[in-house]
């Protein structure tokens, strides 16, 4: 399977405690996206990357929330101190880099995160 | 915030023509519409998406009116698989840190049997 995969697909915490999730996206892709999604919206972009640079932070991405690409293949999420709130899907995607006009995102299936 | 309106929720009979409306009368001249759809509990999939023609491929179709404040996605022949919640989304086209998309609520297509 060549698709965008992330891990785990479903992750229960206690409130207070640190998550770190995992994106594994297309392997030729150079652009790396973070959203969240809670139930009945739509995705919300969080943060996005090129290469090993994070070059854009959505608001939504207080401070116990971090992200890194070290090797501009994979990219880690992890929110630390976590509150219920923070309870949601997070998605990732990747699309293509290069001097094309239009990219489409391809999304990997999820991490689901109830935080009890 | 998102520059489109979409229905919430939309039915279809099996094997019929499914007609996604979406407008964005605040499109801008170098915005593109485009359309992804999310079946429950998976990640949102591209289906296609358009600048001003008329596009299609082997998912759906997308017509865009020509002053360009209003598409339509057609699913030719809907199948129960179909069923899922479909984003319209205007974006710009890739020139810089504006590669995220934003989503609206989307229209719920139920395919009924």
């Amino acid at each position: 399977d060549t698709g965008v995969s992330q891990d785990p697909r479903h992750k229960i915490t206690k409130r207070g405690q640190n998550v770190t999730f995992r994106c594994d996206p297309i392997s030729e892709h150079n652009r790396l996206y973070w959203y969240r999604q809670t139930l009945g919206q739509g995705p919300e972009f969080l943060t996005y990357f090129q290469n090993e640079a994070q070059l854009e932070k959505s608001r939504l991405l207080s401070d116990r929330f971090s992200a890194e690409r070290p090797k501009g293949s994979f990219s880690t999420l992890e929110i630390q101190r976590t509150e219920q709130g923070d309870s949601a899907m997070y998605l990732c995607a990747s699309s293509p880099g290069g001097l094309a006009v239009t990219y489409e995102q391809y999304f990997g299936p999820g991490t689901r995160l109830t935080v009890t | 915030d998102a520059k489109t309106t979409q229905p919430p929720s939309m039915d279809c009979a099996e094997g019929r023509a499914a007609n996604l409306p979406c407008n964005h009368s605040t499109i801008s001249g170098n915005e593109y519409v485009y359309w992804y759809r999310q079946i429950h509990s998976q990640g949102p999939q591209y289906i296609i998406h358009g600048l001003k023609n008329n596009e299609t491929n082997e998912m759906a179709s997308l017509i865009i009116t020509e002053d360009r404040k209003s598409s339509t996605l057609i699913l030719p022949h809907a199948t129960l698989r179909d069923t899922a919640v479909y984003y319209c989304i205007v974006k710009t086209a890739w020139g810089g840190s504006q590669g995220n998309l934003i989503f609206g609520k989307g229209t719920k297509l139920s395919v009924k049997p």
